[in-house]
């Protein structure tokens, strides 16, 4: 089993729609956790981190983190076709940072 | 003024050579990295310095020598380059081995081994 786990996708929104990606993990003392964005070709970006429970908003995009079940999500609101890109789920263990195989969303203009 | 920066950007070579790549950070973070990014975008960790001193070695060949002169530097040597190891490399930093802020990247660096 893998630290970290993302449905590879490809995920299809239209334009203005929300994107869902979704990310389960395995270490419950796992820490925190992070969303990175890679365009094709590209190295990864990081576009947000979330350590608490809850939901953490930054403009279009909320983290969700829920530690009991072990699951971190992103929404993407209004989606731009620009969003189109691979998302990379990350969890830091405080021993060892795991990344996901990461999502890749297209957004249809 | 690139945050991390590796050299080369692409890196095209035979069976059996050896290659090195360099990476520098000018972020002042203590802690650095060696990721290898397979063709299925799968990110997995190879080596991490945090002060020079080396932290993390995962099962990695060791015709994979990281070297880190200084915190801002860090180089990934290979010998005898096989097929298998034709991979994006990633060199990444974070402020400290806590990484609770998350990692900087540079660009990647492509090998291709032929």
């Amino acid at each position: 089993q893998k630290e970290v786990e993302q449905n590879s996708g490809p995920l299809s929104v239209p334009e203005g729609a929300i994107a869902s990606l979704n990310c389960t993990y395995s270490d419950r003392g796992s820490q925190s956790f992070f969303w990175y964005r890679q365009y094709s070709g590209k190295s990864p970006e990081l576009i947000m981190f979330i350590y608490s429970n809850g939901d953490k908003e930054d403009g279009r995009f909320t983290a969700q983190l829920n530690k009991a079940s072990q699951y971190v999500s992103l929404l993407i609101r209004d989606s731009q076709p620009s969003d189109s890109a691979t998302y990379l789920c990350a969890a830091d263990t405080g021993n060892q940072f795991y990344f996901g195989t990461g999502t890749s969303l297209t957004v249809i203009p | 003024d690139t945050a991390v920066s590796q050299t080369p950007k692409y890196l095209v070579t035979q069976m059996g050579n050896d290659k090195s790549i360099k990476c520098e950070q000018n972020l002042g973070h203590d802690t650095m990295y060696w990721y290898k990014q397979d063709s299925k975008k799968f990110l997995k960790i190879m080596f991490s310095y945090n002060n020079k001193e080396l932290i993390i070695n995962e099962t990695v060949p060791n015709r994979f020598s990281p070297k880190s002169p200084d915190k801002a530097h860090l180089n990934l040597h290979i010998n005898s380059l096989e097929l298998g190891d034709s991979a994006v490399y990633f060199c990444a930093s974070s402020l400290d081995r806590d990484s609770l802020h998350g990692y900087t990247f540079g660009s990647g660096t492509r090998l291709t081994v032929v």
